[in-house]
């Protein structure tokens, strides 16, 4: 059963750099899947960060696309999310979660597996 | 961007009623590239619907999601005490991905 788990500090100070790990298991990063990063927060609600394919092809939200690197290590089958001169509006749960298998598989998807998410508040 | 907006923001209903949730969206949504989401407390969102209408993988039928263009709806049928939740829907045919901002099914 494939399971994802985000990883990363839970406190970032202001201007700081955001840095989160998603380890996937009972499944291969490799598959023909995209896999993505979303966030959510009382103010912003859900919002998706952005998508990566394993062969490494990027999608993100233009709104954040200035700040973010997603990123992805098929040898530990992991992605990460990075993100840049973070303030406390990027305070949120960030969660990262699988794209539904579409045939050919699309950065833009439904969202079928999810982590269990991870808080990170930004403060000094 | 599509803005998707969700309505009733609170829907207060017993077990055992049927429930309609409505989501729509600023511009039309190609291809029928949209999904519903379940949150309950602590928790991820979970994947009810999607191709607006194509139940996820374990989802009963109780759950039937309709619509195209800029008006969907999510119906949830026989109300079961777990299905109280927040719901959320989310287009996937334009960049960026956008989510509504939740209705609220609660226990009446």
């Amino acid at each position: 059963q494939v399971h994802l788990q985000e990883s990363g500090p839970g406190l970032v100070k202001p201007s700081d750099t955001l840095s989160l790990t998603c380890t996937v298991s009972g499944y291969s990063i490799s598959s023909h899947n995209y896999w993505g990063w979303i966030r959510q927060s009382p103010g912003m609600g859900l919002q998706w960060i952005g998508s990566l394919y394993p062969s490494g092809s990027t999608f993100y939200n233009p709104s954040l696309k200035s700040r973010v690197t997603i990123s992805v290590d098929t040898s530990k089958n992991q992605f990460s999310l990075k993100l840049t001169s973070v303030t406390a509006a990027d305070t949120a749960i960030y969660y990262c979660a699988r794209l539904y298998a579409s045939s050919p598989p699309h950065p833009f998807d439904a969202f079928d597996v999810w982590g269990q998410g991870a808080m990170v508040t930004v403060s000094s | 961007e599509i803005v998707l907006t969700q309505s009733p923001d609170t829907l207060s209903l017993s077990p055992g009623e049927t429930a309609t949730l409505s989501c729509r969206a600023s511009h039309s949504v190609s291809d029928t590239n949209f999904a519903w989401y379940q949150q309950r407390p602590g928790q991820a969102p979970r994947l009810l619907i999607f191709g607006a209408s194509r139940r996820a993988t374990g989802i009963p039928d109780r759950f039937r999601g309709s619509g195209s263009g800029t008006d969907f709806t999510l119906t949830v049928s026989r109300l079961e005490p777990e299905d109280f939740a927040v719901y959320y829907c989310q287009q996937y045919g334009d960049s960026p991905l956008t989510f509504g901002q939740g209705t609220r099914l609660d226990l009446k």
